[in-house]
């Protein structure tokens, strides 16, 4: 069983604030992701890591950031959030051949 | 990245066989086959992947074409669980990271 863990859960903000996603694996997996996904819709990839220290954008463009200071965290940050940001962001991670996914954070920017 | 076609939606009936297919003529030879499930409401979920040689595992089965220009996944007998979009993605393993692509996947509707 996969332990990944995103927080918040839910996030209901406004305009401007600075927020930050939070996602932490406990499997030692080097590989992590984020997607974001709007309702009904597909995924997409928007920021990958291979490791500590490395960060590579996705094949969506996103105005958020990550960094990977330590292998099992993975935060995703938004200066400042706008409408266009409301979406559910989705963290994975994977060693091999099959990517672990959290539970997703369903973002709210008013 | 090679896409691949998947029917929008399937309706079966539970404790029946499911056959789900994913047609990928463009696949390239270091291209693994993976399927994900995502069921409502939340994240995907691995269910199986394979290369050339058909797979088995403890949720499914993947059937793959000779020439690996279409693959199959088998639910041998469905539940009510098994309720959720499908998806077939085409990645392969570059240093160890995959750069999953999500269509729109199949619709899986089951049947009580």
């Amino acid at each position: 069983e996969a332990d990944i863990y995103q927080t918040p859960r839910y996030l209901v903000i406004g305009t401007g604030k600075k927020i930050t996603l939070e996602c932490s694996q406990t499997m030692g997996h080097d590989k992590m992701y984020w997607y974001q996904q709007d309702p009904g819709m597909e995924l997409h990839l928007i920021h990958y890591s291979y490791g500590v220290n490395s960060t590579e954008k996705g094949d969506l463009s996103s105005e958020s950031t990550v960094s990977r200071i330590r292998t099992e965290h993975f935060p995703l940050t938004l200066e400042s959030a706008r409408p266009s940001h409301t979406s559910q962001y989705l963290c994975a991670s994977n060693r091999g051949n099959s990517q672990y996914f959290g539970p997703g954070t369903r973002l709210l920017v008013l | 990245d090679a896409k691949t076609t998947q029917p929008n939606s399937m309706e079966s009936n539970e404790e029946e066989p499911v056959h789900l297919p994913c047609n990928h003529s463009t696949i390239s030879g270091t291209d693994y086959i993976h399927w994900y499930r995502q069921l409502p409401s939340q994240g995907p979920e691995y269910v199986i992947h394979g290369l050339t040689s058909n797979v088995n595992n403890r949720m499914a089965s993947l059937a793959i074409a000779e020439d690996r220009k279409s693959s199959t996944l088998i639910l041998h007998r469905a539940t009510l669980r098994d309720a959720a979009v499908y998806y077939c993605i085409l990645a392969p393993l570059i240093q160890g990271a995959q750069k999953l692509v999500f269509g729109q996947g199949t619709r899986l509707t089951i049947n009580p």
